[in-house]
Order: C-alpha cells, then sequence, then structure tokens
C-alpha cells in the first residue's frame, strides 16, 4: 500500500468511447504526476500538477485531458482515442524537495487501457 | 540536461547469484538518486534513495552508493531470490526538481 490509489485498474473501451482515470493520494502531498508505460518504451512523463496547478504538459495529445481539482485528487479524461494508446498509465504524487525529504515518487499500481 | 542510463536487460541470473545493475547519470550540482522497483502487474515502488556522495542507500538486500567521482549510482544484492524478479529503474531528481528516470532493467531469476 503506497498511499496513491487508481482506479479502475483494467479498462477496456472502443476508439468512440469516453472514460476517465482517477487517482487519490492519502501522503499529503502537493504535487501529482500522469505517466505512461508501453512496452519496450521508457516511462513517459505525460503531465505534472502542483498545488492543483499544471505545470508541465510533455506535448501531450488533445485526446488526453487531465483535471487536478485538489492537490488528493487527479484524474486523466479519454476521448477517440488510438490503438497505439494502450499503456499501463500510472500515477504518482511527492513532497517537494526540502531538508527533511528527497522528494521521491509514490506511485500507485496503474491503469491498465486497451483501445480496441 | 540531465539524463540517466542504466544497463540493458534483461539479465538473468540463477538465485543465489550477485547482482550489479549498472547506472550512471549525468547532472549538474548533486541530484537525489534513487532505484525503483516494479514487480509483475504493480506500479514503482521506490526501492532505495541517497542524497549525497558516498551515501549508501539500502534495503531487502539490495545496496547502492552515491559516486560523485563517477557519477554512478550501481545497484548490488550479494544473493538474489526468484521474488526479485522484477524490472529495475534508476532515477534522479535534479536542482530543477524534475525526476528522470532510466529506461528499466527486467532482471529474471531462476530457481
Amino acid at each position: 500500500e503506497t498511499g496513491v490509489t487508481q482506479t479502475p485498474r483494467h479498462l477496456v473501451m472502443g476508439m468512440t468511447n469516453k472514460k476517465s482515470l482517477k487517482c487519490e493520494q492519502h501522503l499529503g502531498h502537493n504535487a501529482m504526476y500522469w505517466y505512461k508505460q508501453s512496452a519496450k518504451k521508457p516511462l513517459e512523463l505525460m503531465f505534472v500538477y502542483n498545488f492543483k496547478e499544471q505545470t508541465e504538459n510533455n506535448s501531450v495529445p488533445s485526446r488526453f485531458s487531465p483535471e487536478c481539482p485538489n492537490s488528493s485528487h487527479l484524474f486523466l479524461h479519454l476521448h477517440t482515442l488510438q490503438p497505439e494508446d494502450s499503456a499501463l498509465y500510472l500515477c504518482a504524487s511527492s513532497q517537494d524537495k526540502s531538508r527533511a525529504n528527497t522528494g521521491e515518487l509514490f506511485f500507485g499500481e496503474g491503469s491498465r487501457l486497451t483501445v480496441l | 540536461g540531465n539524463s540517466v542510463t542504466q544497463m540493458e536487460g534483461p539479465v538473468t541470473l540463477s538465485e543465489e547469484a550477485f547482482l550489479t545493475i549498472n547506472c550512471t547519470y549525468t547532472a549538474t550540482g548533486y541530484p537525489s538518486l534513487f532505484w525503483y522497483v516494479q514487480y509483475p502487474g504493480e506500479g514503482l515502488q521506490l526501492l532505495l534513495k541517497a542524497t549525497k556522495a558516498d551515501d549508501k542507500g539500502s534495503n531487502k538486500g539490495f545496496e547502492a552508493t552515491y559516486r560523485k567521482e563517477t557519477t554512478s549510482f550501481h545497484l548490488e544484492k550479494g544473493s538474489v531470490q526468484v521474488s526479485d524478479s522484477a524490472v529495475y529503474f534508476c532515477a534522479l531528481r535534479g536542482r530543477d526538481d524534475k525526476i528522470i528516470f532510466g529506461k528499466g532493467t527486467r532482471l529474471h531469476i531462476l530457481p
């Protein structure tokens, strides 16, 4: 139990569907992240939110739409996805680096997405 | 920019063998260094970390020493078990607070 919970764990959707992935962290962290992990490819950072403000968007296609209503919750809204978007989507959180904290990431178990 | 390079896998070892997974980095200043592990079907978990030169991180029998002179943070374990089969990621957090991951090394341990 890492303190970061992702739902659903598995999702199958057609290219015309709209679905959302949810992430919740119980660690009191201020930053939340979405990563994409595809087979045989490096971990890809998608979005970063710090105190609910988006601080990074790594040229992610607009069919992925993040939402961060507060520092504990993060969503990834999905619409008109492509089969190549099938992957494991990982959420993570962290606290700002300080004298008492090294700023490591705490990951959820991921949402396995399959786009048909 | 900052970067992390780790050895390509997969690495296959017999149980009780000695393990080394190499990791080198490029960064300005003194980044924090991490090893994460991902077991099948799960997310990444922090395995160990080090924040300054000559620090040794350790956990579950794994160790890594922050070597500034060689910009390395190699992961070692003296006697691996089947349950150590997983993907291992080296990572750093630089002065810009960005976290950079290596590509991951898949480890298979044979009984």
